[in-house]
């Protein structure tokens, strides 16, 4: 069982859109709609963002999307703001009982 | 309010033993999962496992099968995660989270971390 594949990192500008991807295969990614994701600051504890490839717990801002294609997940932020560096983790149901992160990606805005 | 309460800081030689604590309160205890995470030192996120404290239903990663041991108290809203023999590559700051909101393993409430130092 190996980590998905995130970009180390990714960055932008305040009010633009950045996409992150997560790619995994045919045994994870691909097989089911498990697919979620979760922002984390420095010292922090991660914070839930995504469930379900694309479904947003109450309290998660609208600027956030998720959707997936094959074996690859993306998680979009429009709108991008100084509150939103942080790094970002997507995480797939990846049979057998079992779940596994992805690598992480730093967003940092610019 | 949901909250999740992990035990403090530990400091511990290699081969040593270790039980941490992750106390639930807001919630029913035995109605959702727990989950534990690791992340090394400047690294990511690793899914360790999860437990259902209403039967103890238990469920591992593959990578942390027979290294460490999740348990649950629930008379006391408890979860544990345990190492028998502890080595230096087992520091790390290690989370528990609450799953099934939705999935299982989607972990909506986390607990703020006990950082393990295994250092001779």
């Amino acid at each position: 069982q190996s980590a998905l594949t995130q970009p180390a990192s990714v960055s932008g500008s305040p009010g633009q859109s950045i996409t992150i991807s997560c790619t995994g295969t045919s045994s994870d990614v691909g097989s089911y709609n498990l697919v979620s994701w979760y922002q984390q600051h420095p010292g922090k504890a991660p914070k839930l963002m995504i469930y379900e490839v694309s479904k947003r717990p109450s309290g998660v801002s609208n600027r956030f999307s998720g959707s997936k294609s094959g074996n690859t997940a993306s998680l979009t932020i429009s709108g991008l703001q100084a509150e939103d560096e942080a790094d970002y983790y997507c995480c797939s149901y990846a049979g057998s009982s079992s779940y596994v992160f992805g690598t992480g990606t730093k967003v940092t805005v610019l | 309010e949901v909250q999740l309460v992990q035990s403090g800081a530990e400091v511990k030689k290699p081969g040593e033993s270790l039980k941490i604590s992750c106390k639930g309160s807001g919630y029913s205890f035995t109605s959702y999962w727990i989950g534990w995470v690791r992340q090394m030192p400047g690294k990511g996120l690793e899914w360790m496992g999860i437990i259902y404290p209403g039967d103890s239903d238990t469920r591992y990663s593959p990578s942390f099968q027979g290294q460490v041991t999740i348990s649950a108290d629930k008379s006391i809203s408890t979860a544990y995660l345990q190492w028998s023999s502890l080595k230096a590559s087992d520091t790390a700051m290690y989370y528990c989270a609450r799953g099934g909101s939705y999935s299982e393993g989607d972990f909506d409430y986390w607990g703020q971390g006990t950082l393990v130092t295994v250092s001779s």
